[in-house]
């Protein structure tokens, strides 16, 4: 099936550091998303994009749309400890499609 | 609000067990649907509903089957288990029909010997 590729697989940052993420596709998707898990939870919606090249924040996260329409960024900001967990980008071929696929996610550390 | 909830939390099977995981959610949501979560792999998608008494495939849904029988429940079965189905499962619902905005479960962690 087909995967959405999340780069870094894995992250150790100090705590007030930027934070910056990506997910790629060799597919083009209409709508864009970013979720975090916390351990032991499921998922949580952060922000959705539906326009390429679209920008859009959520207190101290910010995720662009890429204009390619293959591409969708994540950056977190001044970085704090419950920053910590995986971040999973998800793509939606077309509004409406009803299936999700999903990135491998992003481990997120933060170093004391 | 309880929002989406699973049970088990966590589940030991031997193989050829059959055993069904419960998924309700409180939200009036059409849209629900069962991932399993598996290391470097992500959320991959079982099954999904879009309102009582419809169901359809998702990208993984060899040795599963779902029913829809009421607006609140998804029940995902098993029936006869498999070392491979070793993983953890999300039960998650959406009040948009497309799925795109989805609450999660805490999720069941499942284990085959």
């Amino acid at each position: 099936g087909q995967q959405l590729n999340q780069s870094p697989q894995s992250m150790f940052i100090q705590e007030g550091e930027d934070v910056s993420m990506n997910c790629t596709s060799s597919s083009i998707f209409n709508t864009w998303l970013w979720y975090k898990q916390d351990p032991g939870e499921g998922p949580v919606l952060l922000i959705a994009l539906y326009k390429a090249g679209e920008l859009t924040s959520n207190g101290r996260l910010t995720a662009q749309f890429g204009i390619t329409r293959k591409d969708s960024f994540l950056n977190i900001s001044a970085s704090i400890p419950s920053d910590v967990g995986i971040y999973f980008c998800a793509g939606q071929l077309d509004f409406g499609n009803e299936k999700l696929t999903f990135g491998t996610g992003t481990r997120l550390t933060i170093i004391p | 609000n309880a929002g989406v909830t699973q049970t088990p939390k966590f589940q030991v099977l031997k193989t050829g067990q059959s055993m069904t995981l419960q998924c309700a959610q409180d939200m009036n949501h059409e849209y629900m649907s069962w991932y399993r979560q598996d290391p470097g792999m992500g959320l991959r998608l079982i099954h999904y509903s879009v309102g009582a008494g419809i169901t359809d495939q998702g990208e993984v849904p060899n040795g599963y089957n779902v029913s829809r029988s009421t607006t609140e429940d998804f029940p995902l079965r098993l029936l006869s288990a498999a070392p491979s189905q070793t993983s953890v499962y999300f039960c998650a619902s959406s009040y948009s029909r497309g799925g795109e905005k989805l609450f999660f479960g805490s999720g069941t962690q499942l284990s085959v010997l």
